[in-house]
């Protein structure tokens, strides 16, 4: 199994701001991922976090506003970028714990909310 | 499109019945489908995956069935207690090969009276 620790759990921000999202896995894996869930709702993957390369993002999810780093096999960063009130979300980042079973491991999120 | 859709209303069961939650998915042929079980306040745990090839899959009380003709998966807990109240979500594998992308449900409240 791994463990995810991601920081911050939460934070109030104003609009207009950036925050970046670190996320820490105790372990090398090969696949990460960044997921939005919104007050009530599931997960929504917002990008695959690709080691040494450019994320690979999903409909509805661009770089500009959602920047993504992989340096390396165990970490990864995910900025919200000029935040809005739409932004308040919570953000959780995920690894692949298995390339054959195809189970995620997740962090506990960071919970946003823009003023 | 493709959707997923799970019961959006809260199940409330008695303790010691079977919780039984559905997961139908439309314009999806998923390679596997997995539930996870989700707390206030924390991520997502991994709790069973079942490929398409698989009927049925069991975990300890845990029972899930996958029915690709219906589109279908029911997740079933067995002798219920109340540590089993949470949300639980189904989840589609998305794309072709392993991507390890993943497709939520929006999730299934089971609260578990004593």
């Amino acid at each position: 199994s791994a463990v995810i620790s991601q920081k911050p759990s939460r934070d109030i921000c104003q609009r207009g701001t950036s925050l970046t999202i670190q996320c820490q896995v105790d372990s090398q894996v090969t696949m990460m991922f960044w997921y939005r869930q919104q007050p009530g709702q599931s997960l929504t993957l917002i990008a695959t976090a690709n080691q040494g390369s450019e994320a690979t993002y999903e409909s509805g999810f661009v770089i500009d506003k959602f920047p993504i780093s992989r340096p390396n096999l165990t970490f990864s960063t995910l900025t919200v970028s000029n935040m809005s009130p739409e932004d308040s979300s919570i953000y959780l980042c995920s690894a692949q714990g298995n390339a054959n079973t195809g189970e995620l491991f997740f962090g506990e999120g960071s919970r946003l909310t823009v003023l | 499109s493709q959707k997923i859709e799970q019961n959006s209303e809260a199940l409330n069961i008695q303790e010691g019945k079977t919780a039984t939650l559905t997961c139908n998915y439309t314009n999806y042929s998923p390679a596997y489908l997995q539930w996870y079980r989700q707390d206030p306040g924390r991520g997502p745990v991994f709790l069973l995956l079942i490929r398409e090839n698989e009927k049925e899959k069991r975990k300890e009380r845990l029972k899930v069935t996958f029915d690709t003709t219906l589109k279908q998966s029911l997740f079933h807990i067995t002798a219920s207690q109340p540590a089993d109240s949470a949300t639980y979500l189904c989840a589609l594998s998305h794309g072709s090969g392993n991507t390890g992308k993943l497709i939520f449900g929006q999730g299934t409240t089971l609260q578990v009276k004593p």
